[in-house]
């Protein structure tokens, strides 16, 4: 099946700073979502990119979809300690049929000292 | 809006019994249903797509007659882990679209997730 590599797998960083992380795919995605999941909580979307080459902000968060459609980027800028967490990249594709199934990535955590 | 509830938040069985766990949308419709599981310090694996009335489809490795998913409405789709075993322990993580079949750029809301443990 489809995999996607994100990296880094953990990041420590001090308030403040930028945080950056990535995904990429050997096969092409119809849309690239990006998550952070809380521990013992479900993910909830972030940013959602529909069309190769999209930038799209949310607050501090700006996220791309590549041109090849096989990769994409997740920035949050001056990072503060509520960032704290797990982010997963999610590909959507056609699995046959009307389904479009969701594939994540390993996920980024993210710590955030103050 | 679109907010999806999961019941239980956690449950801890015996093994050999089975554990059904609920999956709600709240304040919208949800033609599709996905089941994920994810294990600790994992990301999430699809187990299944639920259309509401229709079968659920499995994704390969998946064993259909172990987790039974029953999506009879458009609100409520359950997952049934029969005959749970150990290894069944797990984070399991429904999610919900409007769209029919999870469709291209249709959003999933996911549910705060089920923590199962089987002793």
């Amino acid at each position: 099946g489809q995999q996607l590599n994100q990296s880094p797998q953990s990041m420590f960083i001090q308030e403040g700073e930028d945080v950056s992380m990535n995904c990429t795919s050997s096969s092409i995605f119809n849309t690239w979502l990006w998550y952070k999941q809380d521990p013992g909580e479900g993910p909830v979307l972030l940013i959602a990119l529909y069309k190769a080459g999209e930038l799209t902000s949310n607050g501090r968060l700006t996220a791309q979809f590549g041109i090849t459609r096989k990769d994409s980027f997740l920035n949050i800028s001056a990072s503060i300690p509520s960032d704290v967490g797990i982010y997963f990249c999610a590909g959507q594709s056609d699995s046959g049929g009307s389904n479009y199934k969701l594939t994540f990535g390993k996920g980024t955590l993210l710590t955030v000292n103050p | 809006g679109a907010v999806v509830s999961q019941h239980p938040s956690w449950v801890i069985c015996k093994s050999g019994t089975s554990v059904k766990i609920e999956c709600r949308s709240l304040d919208f419709q949800a033609t599709t249903m996905f089941w994920y599981r994810q294990f600790p310090k994992q990301s999430l694996m699809l187990m299944a797509t639920s259309n509401e009335g229709s079968k659920a489809t499995y994704e390969q490795g998946v064993e259909k007659d172990k987790f039974l998913i029953n999506h009879a409405s458009l609100t409520l789709s359950t997952l049934t882990v029969t005959s749970a075993h150990p290894e069944d322990s797990s984070f399991y993580i429904c999610s919900a679209s409007r769209g029919l079949g999870g469709a291209l750029g249709e959003t999933q809301y996911f549910g705060p997730g089920t923590r199962l443990l089987v002793l």
